[in-house]
């Protein structure tokens, strides 16, 4: 069964460094997304991205934040300059809008980043 | 904004248990709602989900009701398995947002069930 799949699956990284988080999405989906949890706290929408652009994005998804998806399979978060509060468990997501399962996101296993 | 609230956990249950996990939201216009389950080690998968008042949703053996007038949506599962241990998320899609499936979360309750 298609998968998304992330990696790393755990980034030890020190505060002000870049760090950039990997997605393979489902290959024919369309939508792709990234939320983030941090330890304790409820899973929060960072972006969404369609047709090689931002759709939309949260608050959270400040400057610091990019997205991109450079050769049509990799979706990639960008943290230019880590701060302890990004510590948290990143999850990305991709949609099918024409097929059967529409309305479904399919996430990946996460990417757990700790900022020291 | 949008939100939901879930129980607080975590739960822990005897297998054969009888399992409620409560979620309520607040959302503006007319929302669709999900549960999702995060197994050790995996991803979040949908588990059911409801697009109008009143539907219901299921799936191996859970359900849940999309409750307008409460604005609640509690999982339930009469006989819960060992297997069933994981963490349970209640989210919602609000309908008419040009991103599509930008999802609320609740903030998870983690299930452990013994033998």
């Amino acid at each position: 069964e298609p998968e998304v799949t992330q990696t790393p699956s755990h980034q030890v990284t020190q505060m002000g460094q870049e760090v950039i988080l990997r997605c393979v999405p489902i290959s024919n989906h369309l939508y792709f997304y990234w939320y983030r949890q941090i330890l304790g706290q409820k899973v929060e929408f960072l972006v969404s991205f369609y047709n090689n652009e931002i759709s939309e994005k949260s608050e959270i998804f400040d400057d610091q934040f990019s997205v991109e998806r450079p050769d049509g399979s990799n979706f990639t978060l960008k943290i230019r300059s880590t701060k302890l509060e990004d510590s948290a468990m990143y999850f990305c997501a991709s949609r099918d809008p024409l097929g059967r399962t529409s309305g479904e996101l399919f996430f990946g296993e996460g990417s757990r980043l700790t900022v020291l | 904004g949008d939100s939901v609230t879930q129980m607080e956990g975590p739960v822990t249950l005897s297998e054969e248990a009888f399992l409620t996990i409560n979620c309520t939201y607040t959302a503006t216009g007319y929302p669709s709602l999900f549960w999702y389950v995060q197994y050790p080690g995996e991803g979040l998968q949908l588990l059911l989900k409801a697009t109008k008042a009143d539907d219901k949703g299921s799936n191996k053996g859970f359900e849940a009701t999309y409750r307008k007038e409460t604005t609640s949506f509690h999982l339930e599962k009469g006989s819960v398995q060992v297997s069933d241990s994981a963490v349970y998320f209640c989210a919602l899609r609000t309908r008419g947002e040009t991103s599509g499936s930008r999802l609320t979360f609740g903030e998870g309750t983690q299930l452990t069930v013994n033998p």
